[in-house]
């Protein structure tokens, strides 16, 4: 079975500085490694994913991921953050085995101010 | 848009009535999925479709049932809802292995 930890329920940042959220996982299988926002009141929207390949992911508006193996970890980074970034971030984890049954952090609230 | 309606999107119900809640994919995606969302859990799976009357369980299933007899929609349904089921539900669908997965929009089900 696998596990996901993310290590800040919120996260408070100011506009233009940067951010990064923290996830760790377990498992004992390899995995696929996901990060999803989600926007009040709405789904959830991929922003990137690692499957293989390059440890450094680059995904939509900006965001970027590094899968660290020795430190089972896959955090969030942005390097300059909007207002419009304010919202929830989940890390997800799914066996390389079972597509889509996803193991989901409680999740991280980033709320971005002036 | 990826193609998913979830209905309804906001239900009342009392304890011990069944509700059946449904996503329709228009994507001819294969697998299908069932998630709850409560604070502090992110999502959970509820149950999940591999096609057409194929379906399993997921960590949370017990007092829920699916159907999938198209591959267009798939049906959950609590045959008596209880309180600890109030809760955002959230279909998601996957066309195969590797792609990406996309989610509606939610359904906010409240039992009083």
């Amino acid at each position: 079975a696998q596990s996901v930890t993310q290590l800040d329920s919120q996260v408070p940042v100011f506009e233009e500085a940067p951010v990064e959220l923290r996830c760790n996982y377990s498992s004992s299988v390899s995995v696929y490694l996901f990060w999803y926002v989600q926007y009040p009141n709405q789904g959830l929207q991929l922003l990137l994913k690692y499957l293989s390949g390059s440890t450094l992911v680059k995904g939509i508006n900006g965001f970027e991921a590094e899968f660290n193996k020795s430190q089972t970890s896959f955090h969030l980074r942005k390097p300059s953050v909007h207002i419009s970034d304010t919202a929830e971030y989940f890390c997800a984890v799914t066996a390389t085995d079972s597509w889509g049954k996803f193991q989901f952090g409680a999740g991280t609230q980033v709320v971005v101010t002036p | 848009d990826a193609g998913i309606t979830q209905s309804p999107r906001h239900k009342v119900t009392e304890t011990g009535t069944p509700v059946t809640l449904r996503c329709h994919q228009t994507e001819n995606h294969r697998y299908m999925y069932w998630y709850r969302q409560d604070p502090g859990h992110g999502l959970r799976l509820i149950h999940y479709s591999y096609g057409v009357k194929d379906t399993d369980k997921g960590e949370v299933s017990d007092g829920y049932s699916v159907s999938r007899s198209k591959t267009e929609d798939f049906l959950l349904t609590l045959e008596s809802a209880t309180s600890s089921q109030t809760s955002v539900y959230f279909c998601a669908i996957s066309e195969a292995d590797g792609n990406t997965i996309y989610f509606g929009e939610g359904s906010w089900l409240t039992v009083v």
